[in-house]
């Protein structure tokens, strides 16, 4: 069965300093994998999505960028993070166009 | 430009009564809907969905109605559960590619024992 991993679950970071959120994807080969953060009190929004290795979209301009090195693996890094960044992050995937999420666990990120 | 909304941030109901989430959307083109359910520090999980070609989809106690008129849709919870309490999404396909969501606002259901 298809399993989707992210970690850390939770982390505080100073301003400043750079980020890391690893999303791997099991049991499935060539997913669209997705990265969505949810801010307090607002819904989730698109950040990156990526439908291949070495291929990403961006969909909001921003402090964070995305990679996917390998087939199953989605990366999310900034250099220098800034207060706004902090939020719950959500690592998604699909198998197909017009199929629903499966989603991570989601990282707690607070920015202090 | 917010394709997918949800107006009510919160609803509050009493276990056993009936709950009532309300979605609009902007674009008529949308093949289907979705809605998901979120507890605190957890990824969403899909909850039932709707294929834009009917009125309405059961599933146990969820049922969601599309009113593709007024370009609405609604998902009714019956009963009502304490174990229901969590934050629903209701989401559309957000692009004509590449399988991107697009969610509304999300609205936070508490359901009082």
């Amino acid at each position: 069965s298809q399993t989707i991993h992210q970690w850390p679950a939770t982390l505080v970071q100073p301003v400043g300093s750079p980020l890391s959120l690893e999303c791997t994807v099991e049991g499935t080969s060539n997913p669209n994998l997705y990265w969505y953060r949810q801010a307090a009190g607002r819904g989730l929004q698109l950040l990156f999505y990526s439908i291949g290795i070495g291929q990403i979209s961006s969909e909001v301009p921003q402090n964070l960028s995305a990679s996917r090195p390998q087939d199953r693996q989605f990366i999310l890094s900034s250099k220098k993070l800034l207060l706004s960044d902090s939020g719950f992050y959500l690592c998604a995937w699909t198998l197909v166009t017009g199929g629903g999420y499966t989603f991570g666990s989601g990282t707690r990120l607070t920015v202090v | 430009d917010q394709q997918v909304k949800q107006n009510s941030p919160s609803l509050s109901v009493q276990e056993g009564r009936i709950s009532i989430l309300n979605c609009d959307y902007t674009n008529s083109m949308f093949d289907y809907f979705l809605w998901y359910k979120k507890y605190p520090a957890e990824g969403p999980t899909f909850l039932i969905s709707i294929s834009s070609i009917k009125d309405k989809n059961e599933d146990g106690r969820f049922t969601v109605f599309l009113n593709k008129s007024a370009k609405h849709l609604s998902l009714h919870i019956v009963p009502s559960q304490p174990g229901d309490s969590a934050v629903y999404f209701c989401a559309a396909p957000g692009g004509t590619s590449y399988g991107k969501l697009t969610f509304g606002q999300g609205t936070i259901l508490t359901v009082h024992p």
